[in-house]
């Protein structure tokens, strides 16, 4: 079966724009987290949705949000970008909780300049 | 909230030798423990996980992993390595709670590099 896909693969935005990255699970799956991977933070947790409802948020600004539509794809939007936000995205998928384990995608690679 | 300490950043590991990488979690009272492995510009692939029950867990691939609760550790072995093998391996947590879902709580990584 399809794993977890995300769009696009890499991104370079400027300073002071926004992006909108994609993710969409594994068929079935209902629950989608993001996380940010940085060299210095490592993995952090962003966020995470299930049917459509955002259930637990991490320490991060409000620029960083989300969203999840009726079919479990998943958004997230990061607003006026610093260079502090270049990292990897990655998007991982569950058919509900933490039990079912968590299937990640190959990450979008956001760079900014 | 958890935390997780991987005490090793890198590992150098001559192929065909054991190797072993240490896990340490903050207590509670009860976890949920997982291993993923990276490699280069990829995402995260689930190596095992401890759920309840048995606390030696095995992968397909020749990995295993003890949950030892008395240390709070879940250390993960290969009894022998293959230059496939080299990767970034990352331990993770999860108290399972209700304000916990979806999160994992991941430590540093340790940067596994197999050489002939």
């Amino acid at each position: 079966k399809a794993g977890v896909t995300q769009t696009p693969r890499y991104l370079i935005k400027t300073r002071g724009q926004q992006v909108t990255l994609s993710c969409s699970p594994i068929s079935g799956h209902r629950s989608v987290s993001w996380y940010q991977q940085t060299p210095g933070q490592g993995l952090q947790f962003l966020f995470e949705y299930f049917s459509e409802t955002q259930r637990n948020k991490g320490n991060f600004p409000g620029r960083f949000s989300g969203r999840q539509f009726s079919n479990s794809r998943s958004e997230m939007n990061v607003s006026t970008l610093e260079l502090g936000d270049s990292a990897l995205y990655l998007c991982a998928s569950s058919r509900d909780s933490v039990i079912y384990g968590y299937t990640f995608g190959s990450g979008t690679r956001l760079t900014v300049v | 909230a958890q935390s997780v300490t991987q005490l090793d950043s890198q590992v150098p590991v001559f192929e065909e030798a054991p190797v072993e990488l240490r896990c340490n979690y903050s207590s509670s009272v009860s976890v949920y423990l997982f291993w993923y492995v990276q490699y280069p510009n990829q995402g995260l692939q689930l190596l095992l996980k401890y759920l309840s029950g048995s606390t030696l867990v095995e992968s397909i691939n020749g990995f295993e992993a003890e949950f030892n609760k008395s240390q709070t550790s879940f250390h993960l072995r290969k009894p022998s390595v293959h230059i496939s093998d080299t990767a970034e391996y990352f331990c993770a947590v999860s108290d399972g709670a209700t304000d916990s879902w979806g999160k994992l709580q991941f430590g540093a990584g340790t940067q596994v590099v197999v050489t002939p």
